[in-house]
Formats: C-alpha cells, sequence, structure tokens
C-alpha cells in the first residue's frame, strides 16, 4: 500500500478539464513539496509538475499542480488523447527519510 | 542531451548478488544527488535509495536498507546500486534518476530507460 493516496483511475473526453488527487500526511506533503510524474505506455515517466505548481520547460500550461495542507493535484486542461498515461505523485517523507509515492491514476481518454 | 543510462540487469536466484551502474552524460554529475527507482512489473513506482552530490547524505527504503548500497563515482559520472541478499519481491525494472538539486530532497527530473531485475530460482 503506497503511503500517497491516489484515485486509481480517472477518465474524461478530449478537451475536457480533469484532476488527480494525491492525498498524504503531514510527514510528506503537509512539510514537503509535492511532484508529478508522467508515465507513458511503455515509457520511463518523466517530471511533469515540480515544487508543488512549477513546470519544467517542454511541459504545456495545460498541466497545473496545486497543494493545500496535505493534499495536492494535479489539473490537466484541454485534455488529448495523448494525455492518456499513468499519473504518478512524489514527496519527501520526514518521518520515512525517504521519497514515497502515490500508488498511480491511470488515465483514460474516452 | 542528458542522458542515463543503466545497466547490470539480469536473472538471478534468491539470495544472490547483483551489481547495477547507471552511466550520465550531458549535465555536471557532481551537481546533482541521484537516486535508484523501481517498478514491478504491472506495478507503481517505488523509490529505492538516494545519494548527495558528495556522497555526503544517503538514503534508503526500509524495504532494502541492509541489503543494497548505493555508490557513486564523480570521477566517472557513475552510479551504481550493490544489491545483496535479492528476493523475489525484488524483481523490477531498475531507474536510474537525477536529482533535482545537489540534496536528495528536491526530487528527481531525468530517468534513464531502466534495467530489467529478476530474482527467480
Amino acid at each position: 500500500q503506497s503511503v500517497l493516496t491516489q484515485p486509481p483511475s480517472a477518465s474524461g473526453t478530449p478537451g475536457q478539464r480533469v484532476t488527480i488527487s494525491c492525498s498524504g500526511s503531514s510527514s510528506d506533503i503537509g512539510s514537503n513539496y509535492v511532484y508529478w510524474y508522467q508515465q507513458l505506455p511503455g515509457t520511463a515517466p518523466k517530471l511533469l509538475i515540480y515544487r508543488n505548481n512549477q513546470r519544467p520547460s517542454g511541459v504545456p500550461d495545460r498541466f497545473s499542480g496545486s497543494k493545500s495542507g496535505t493534499s495536492a493535484s494535479l489539473a490537466i486542461s484541454g485534455l488529448r488523447s495523448e494525455d492518456e498515461a499513468d499519473y504518478y505523485c512524489a514527496s519527501w517523507d520526514d518521518s520515512l527519510s525517504g521519497w514515497v509515492f502515490g500508488g498511480g491514476t491511470k488515465l483514460t481518454v474516452l | 542531451e542528458v542522458q542515463l543510462v543503466e545497466s547490470g540487469g539480469g536473472l538471478v536466484q534468491p539470495g544472490r548478488s547483483l551489481r547495477l551502474s547507471c552511466a550520465a552524460s550531458g549535465f555536471k554529475f557532481d551537481d546533482y544527488a541521484m537516486h535508484w527507482v523501481r517498478q514491478a512489473p504491472g506495478k507503481g513506482l517505488e523509490w529505492v535509495s538516494g545519494i548527495s552530490w558528495n556522497s555526503g547524505r544517503i538514503g534508503y527504503a526500509d524495504s532494502v536498507k541492509g541489503r543494497f548500497t548505493i555508490s557513486r563515482d564523480n570521477a566517472k559520472n557513475s552510479l551504481y546500486l550493490q544489491m545483496n541478499s535479492l528476493r523475489a519481491e525484488d524483481t523490477a525494472l531498475y531507474y536510474c534518476a537525477k536529482g533535482l538539486m545537489v540534496v536528495v530532497t528536491r526530487g528527481f527530473d531525468i530517468w534513464g530507460q531502466g534495467t530489467m531485475v529478476t530474482v527467480s530460482s
């Protein structure tokens, strides 16, 4: 069982806005940054959001991140078929002195 | 171009050892922490270990503590993972990942393509 909690699946139609939640605790999300990773089928994960809401260069502004207390969210607007992937949240955990991931959310574009 | 290339994976019997390597290029290796993250077949991501830029801070997941050892050679731009007493549950694709900063607590951005480790008799 993952330390961070994500819904196992999410879906939307092209053009829609979808959000993926990530719930943690005071020792991880509550006191550290949240990162989001996109993993397309058969490929390595790719950094999507860092420091809660920052996008690396090359990541479209359709992707946005937010954090409040011990929870975080990833929002994808203007959904496209190429967004179909697994999405993972991650955070440093002060109690474990290590990184923790969410279980991943499989996004389906209908 | 920033690139990470893992090697050393393979089929190994339970209780045996394996050493993974990660060759880095395209960035100043000793300016960043480095990590190993694994993914069991059909499962999610699990952080295994991380090492700061100068090896001054090292961390391990509880699942591998005491069995795995991370190290780096900045002169060779290389990261390593020595895996001892391997178990069936260590079977996974092992990714090398570049940290965002010198410290291990600031996330990772670039990932390699991974090297598969299968522990089975």
